[in-house]
């Protein structure tokens, strides 16, 4: 079963625009949260992270919120730029997990000049 | 910087033929992790260690096993190649949540 979802396979938006990229999980379980950003021909990168005693955390362009209730994050980055064209993916992790993470599937971001 | 390095980028076997995946890190990391990535399946974990000589089943380690024999390298071997092992495979490394991960290998296996 897939724990972390991310429902949106693509998304593209306007230079200068805000970019929301939303992931959902299952796992009550998981209280840290992370984002990547994967460009072709490149492994993936870490971009932000959110603990779940936290319901935002803001680094520069890019703010992640979290609702613990809907079991919900989602990625902010405002304002968008070419450059964030990307595959974005969500994972989760639980404290006994270490650092063994589950990834959502995967959002193709295009940021159109 | 960390660095992860996986020796091949593009690898083309034969069905049947045994593959070994080579990835390593220069962080002195103990823990260490081979994903799979797949069109809308996004990355999914076959195997994973903690510890040299330790090793552990990720989520979908069927056709596959792992070697770490020194703290900086982990290998992934596909013991027998089949088609639907034709992927990008990714590896990591990470002291906490934190994962760093190399350049990947786009395996095809014909």
């Amino acid at each position: 079963d897939q724990q972390v979802k991310q429902n949106s396979p693509s998304l593209s938006v306007q230079e200068g625009r805000i970019s929301i990229l939303n992931c959902d999980y299952t796992n009550s379980m998981f209280d840290y949260f992370l984002w990547y950003k994967k460009y072709p021909a490149e492994g993936p990168t870490f971009l932000i992270s959110i603990s779940s005693i936290k319901d935002k955390n803001e680094d520069g362009r890019f703010t992640v919120f979290l609702n613990k209730s809907a079991k919900h994050l989602s990625l902010h980055i405002v304002p968008s730029q070419p450059g964030d064209s990307a595959v974005y993916f969500c994972a989760a992790s639980w404290g006994t997990s270490g650092s063994r993470l589950t990834f959502g599937e995967g959002t193709q971001l295009t940021v159109n000049p | 910087d960390v660095k992860v390095t996986q020796s091949s980028r593009y690898l083309v076997k034969r069905t049947g033929e045994k593959v070994f995946l080579e990835c390593v890190q220069d962080m002195d990391h103990e823990n260490m992790f081979w994903y799979r990535q797949d069109p809308g399946l996004g990355l999914r974990l076959i195997y994973f260690s903690y510890d040299v000589k330790m090793k552990e089943k990720g989520d979908i380690p069927e056709g596959y096993s792992v070697s770490r024999e020194k703290k900086e390298r982990f290998s992934l071997i596909l013991e027998s190649a089949s088609t639907n092992q034709t992927s990008m495979y990714l590896c990591a490394s990470s002291r906490n949540e934190k994962l760093f991960f190399g350049s990947g290998t786009q395996l095809s296996v014909l």
